[in-house]
C-alpha cells in the first residue's frame, strides 16, 4: 500500500489561514470516514489534532478543523500562530483493517 | 493522567530480534482500547506498525506481517512488539500509542532502535 500523497511543504504568515491537502484512494479516505491528522514538532512524539475527519479532541483549539471530499481530507489551520510550525501527518483506515500515513507536510510560519 | 513508556534495546543486531514493551500508566489496557505501534525512520515520515485489542486480536502492517508479532499483558497492563529478522531499514524511532478506532490519541515518548552490527 502506498503513502497517503500530501504537500511536502506549505508555508503562512501570522494570522492567515492555510490547508493541507492529504490524498488517497477509494480504498482509503474515500471509504470510511476514519481520518485523522497528526502534529510533530522536531524531536517530540505526535500529537492527535484530529479524528474521524472533522473531530478535535478536548480541549485543543478550534482553529484547527477538518473535512474530506472524496478520496481526498484536508486540514485547515485558521489564524496561523508560530508555534503551528511543524510536520503534519495524516492517516486513513484502509480496507485491509490497517493504518495508513501521509509522508508528511513541513509547515513554515513566516 | 495517561502515559505511556517505551522500553526495550537501543542497538540491535541485523538478522535478530526487535522486541519492545509498552508499560501503560493512567489507564487499564482492559477497558477496551487497542493499542498500537508506530515507527519514524531517521528524518522520515510516519509508518504504522499494528495494533492489539485487550482481547488480543491483532491487525498488523501488510508490509511488516511475516515478521511482527504484537502481545498484549492485560495483568501487568502493558503490551509488546517483536519484529524478527531485522535490517538497517528497520532502524527507526518506535512509538507506542493508545489507539481509538483508528486514531492514536496518547503517544509515549518513542524509543530509538537502531539496528547494526
Amino acid at each position: 500500500q502506498s503513502a497517503l500523497t500530501q504537500p511536502a511543504s506549505e508555508s503562512g504568515s501570522p494570522g492567515q489561514s492555510i490547508t493541507i491537502s492529504c490524498t488517497g484512494t477509494s480504498s482509503d479516505i474515500g471509504a470510511y470516514n476514519y481520518v485523522s491528522w497528526y502534529q510533530q514538532h522536531p524531536g517530540k512524539a505526535p500529537k492527535l489534532m484530529i479524528y474521524d475527519v472533522s473531530n478535535r479532541p478536548s480541549g485543543l483549539s478550534n482553529r484547527f478543523s477538518g473535512s474530506k471530499s472524496g478520496n481526498t481530507a484536508s486540514l485547515t489551520i485558521s489564524g496561523l500562530q508560530a508555534e503551528d510550525e511543524a510536520d503534519y501527518y495524516c492517516s486513513s483506515h484502509t480496507s485491509s483493517s490497517s493504518i495508513i500515513f501521509g509522508g508528511g507536510t513541513r509547515l513554515t510560519v513566516l | 493522567q495517561v502515559q505511556l513508556q517505551e522500553s526495550g534495546p537501543g542497538l540491535v543486531k541485523p538478522s535478530e530480534t526487535l522486541s519492545l514493551t509498552c508499560a501503560v500508566s493512567g489507564y487499564s489496557i482492559s477497558s477496551g482500547y487497542f493499542s498500537g505501534w508506530i515507527r519514524q525512520p531517521p528524518g522520515k515520515g510516519l509508518e504504522w506498525i499494528g495494533s492489539i485489542s485487550h482481547s488480543g486480536t491483532t491487525y498488523y502492517n501488510p508490509s511488516l506481517k511475516s515478521r511482527l508479532t504484537i502481545s498484549v499483558d492485560t495483568s501487568k497492563n502493558q503490551f509488546s512488539l517483536n519484529l524478527r529478522s531485522v535490517t538497517a531499514a528497520d532502524t527507526a524511532m518506535y512509538y507506542c500509542a493508545r489507539d481509538q478506532r483508528s486514531s492514536s490519541d496518547y503517544w509515549g515518548q518513542g524509543i530509538l532502535v537502531s539496528v547494526s552490527s
